[in-house]
């Protein structure tokens, strides 16, 4: 069975500086990974995800992350904070093959201060 | 820009009664989820549903809680009888198959 384990639960970064948000996964054979946010009373929002390919996986709002496959890691990053980055984040995963439910990560909570 | 749609936004009930929150999938996606948030916690997966029946549920999606697409639009999420523990933010899903989810803003159900 997959699984997702987000380290942190809650991530602090000033305004303007490099965050990053952890994700490591385990899944059977290849994985799809996934980055969603979530801001206070909405739903979950797509932000980027890892199919196949190059490694470093660019998505909305200028955040980022990269696969790694020997660590089995899907960090999430963005180079500049804003104070609007402040939500929650979920990375998620599932197999390559079939169409198995995805599994999310508990959440890391990111605040950023202005 | 098409997208999920869920109501209610939030229903209050009492114990022991029965509750149907609504979805409207994208149009032309083929594969529906239901997932469950509690008090901004992990986000976990109830049932997929696809061709008209259920492909795959959790522990979580006992005989309490069914689905149905009734009119080839909406996806629906009915608890039977409903204990305090259900309280929790639904949300619903659809893809059309590999790649990302696309989640609509939720149901928030709060059981007294």
């Amino acid at each position: 069975a997959q699984s997702v384990a987000q380290p942190e639960d809650q991530v602090n970064v000033a305004e303007g500086n490099p965050l990053t948000v952890k994700c490591t996964y385990s899944v059977s054979g290849n994985p799809y990974l996934f980055w969603y946010v979530q801001y206070p009373n909405r739903g979950l929002q797509f932000l980027l995800k890892y199919i196949t390919g190059d490694n470093l996986v660019k998505g909305s709002y200028g955040f980022e992350a990269e696969f790694n496959k020997s660590q089995t890691s899907f960090h999430l990053k963005k180079p500049s904070a804003l104070v609007s980055d402040s939500a929650l984040y979920f990375c998620a995963v599932r197999p390559n093959s079939g169409n198995t439910p995805l599994v999310f990560g508990k959440g890391t909570r990111l605040s950023v201060i202005a | 820009e098409p997208e999920v749609t869920q109501t209610p936004s939030h229903q209050v009930t009492q114990m022991g009664q029965e509750v149907i929150l609504r979805c409207v999938p994208i149009s032309n996606h083929l594969y529906f989820y239901w997932y469950r948030q509690i008090l901004g916690q992990k986000v976990e997966f109830l049932v997929s549903f696809y061709n008209n029946e259920i492909s795959e549920k959790s522990e979580i999606f006992d005989d309490q809680f069914s689905v149905e697409r009734p009119d080839g639009s909406n996806f629906t999420l009915k608890i039977r009888s409903t204990k305090l523990e259900d309280s929790a933010m639904y949300f619903c899903a659809s893809n059309q198959g590999a790649g990302e989810l696309f989640f609509g803003e939720g149901s928030r159900l709060t059981v007294l």
